[in-house]
């Protein structure tokens, strides 16, 4: 069975104390891998899609990368604002797959 | 564009009422999903659809039902709210199912007592 799996579950860091968010899968036929932000009593807002082991994506200081057994988004030099909770989902041939996230919390 | 829409933000249901939750999009997108998401799980998906007159059941279908009259409209209804029920439901909408992008409402809290 197709499984995604997000560690940590919480995540505290001081401002501008960089760090990395793991989301682990197994899937059969992986047609993308997608990062979501989801901000409290909000819907998940788009990051990024990555569909090939190697292909990396940054946006302003958030930078996810894929291998053929996880993605990292890493975070650098994380601001208050940055705070939310991250989701990971693996798209096969049929199905959206979604972890359960990570909340990360940036403290000034 | 205005995306995702849903309404209504927020309701509270007495074991037994039924209701039906709204979702609309605007960008043209043939399919459109319903998921909940409940504390510390990933969102499980309730239905989808792939375009007017055709929907087909997710992971977590029971005690749900929707529609799909028009390419835009795709509401989820409960019938009889049973406090399982209790949870907050997003819809969503993409291009295809495959490797695309799923975009997603802002999302209804419901509880049910």
């Amino acid at each position: 069975e197709d499984q995604v799996t997000q560690s940590p579950e919480a995540l505290r860091l001081q401002e501008g104390e960089s760090s990395s968010l793991n989301c682990s899968y197994t899937v059969s036929g992986l047609r993308g891998l997608f990062w979501y932000r989801q901000d409290p009593g909000k819907g998940p807002e788009f990051l990024f899609t990555l569909y090939s082991a190697g292909e990396e994506k940054e946006k302003e200081r958030l930078k996810a990368t894929l291998t053929k057994k996880e993605s990292f988004l890493h975070i650098t030099a994380p601001k208050p604002e940055d705070s939310a909770t991250y989701l990971c989902a693996v798209n096969n041939n049929n199905d959206m797959r979604f972890g359960a996230g990570t909340r990360l919390t940036v403290k000034p | 564009n205005a995306g995702v829409t849903q309404t209504p933000k927020f309701r509270i249901l007495k074991i037994g009422q039924s209701m039906t939750l709204q979702c609309t999009q605007d960008m043209n997108h043939n399919y459109m999903y319903w998921y909940r998401q409940d504390p510390g799980m990933g969102l499980k998906l309730i239905y989808y659809s792939v375009g007017a007159g055709i929907t087909d059941k997710g992971e977590v279908p029971n005690g749900y039902n929707v529609s799909r009259s028009t390419t835009e409209d795709f509401p989820l209804r409960l019938e009889l709210a049973a406090p399982s029920q209790t949870s907050v439901y997003f819809c969503a909408s993409s291009y295809s199912r495959q490797g695309q992008t799923q975009y997603f409402g802002p999302g209804t809290r419901l509880l049910v007592l």
